[in-house]
């Protein structure tokens, strides 16, 4: 069954602690990405990567780094230095359709709360 | 940067009517992708236009990709409980990088039995 997978569904951090969301996806797409999605502000990029080993910031990457070591995986980490983290946070995976239109699959997302 | 403007921002229907909600941008899109987003779960793809003047259907929703680039509206028909949700427009526009999408913020679709 091809798909976006997240985990875990909830997560929960302390003052101080950083915590990485990991992004799984089987779907073969060469680009990952990570969104933040706050109520009423939609969806917010956070870091991409178009191929293994390379990554971008997006436009709120303070605070997130990612790594990309793997096709199928695109983990971030919340770190420290993040002050407002909690968030619902949404990745996603993309497909150069035949059309050579652009196509982003979202995973289930994670919901990131501070203690 | 680009800008999208998606209305109206909530709507508060009874089920059996039809919605019509719309995006318009600063910029010229080369693709327009509409999304539907559950509660606690991810944006789903509803449709996707690639062509300007498109007109694509998808069971009971409909969307069209406007002849300017600049627009796209999505259109439900006869709404059941189950279309609740918030749905989004994005594209990647046509310059700068082609690898980042740009969202609207959202339509709120309530449905009343």
């Amino acid at each position: 069954d091809g798909g976006i997978t997240q985990s875990p569904k909830y997560l929960f951090r302390k003052e101080g602690q950083n915590v990485t969301l990991s992004c799984e996806q089987n779907l073969n797409h060469d680009a990952m990405y990570w969104y933040r999605q706050d109520p009423g502000q939609g969806l917010r990029l956070i870091y991409y990567s178009q191929i293994v080993n390379d990554f971008q910031k997006g436009d709120i990457a303070e605070g997130y780094s990612v790594s990309r070591e793997k096709k199928e995986s695109f983990p971030l980490t919340v770190t420290s230095a993040q002050k407002n983290p909690t968030a619902f946070y949404l990745c996603a995976s993309r497909d150069l359709g035949l059309q050579g239109g652009e196509t982003q699959y979202f995973g289930p997302g994670t919901r990131l709360l501070v203690l | 940067g680009q800008q999208l403007n998606q209305s109206p921002q909530s709507m508060f229907i009874q089920e059996g009517e039809d919605v019509s909600m719309n995006c318009t941008s600063s910029s010229i899109f080369n693709t327009w992708l509409w999304y539907k987003q559950e509660p606690g779960e991810g944006p789903v793809l509803l449709i996707a236009l690639y062509k300007a003047g498109e007109l694509t259907s998808n069971g009971r929703l409909t969307a069209q990709f406007g002849i300017t680039r600049k627009d796209s509206f999505l259109n439900i028909s006869a709404s059941i409980p189950s279309d609740v949700g918030i749905y989004f427009c994005a594209g990647p526009g046509s310059g700068g990088s082609n690898y980042k999408l740009t969202f609207g913020k959202g339509t709120l679709l309530t449905v009343n039995p």
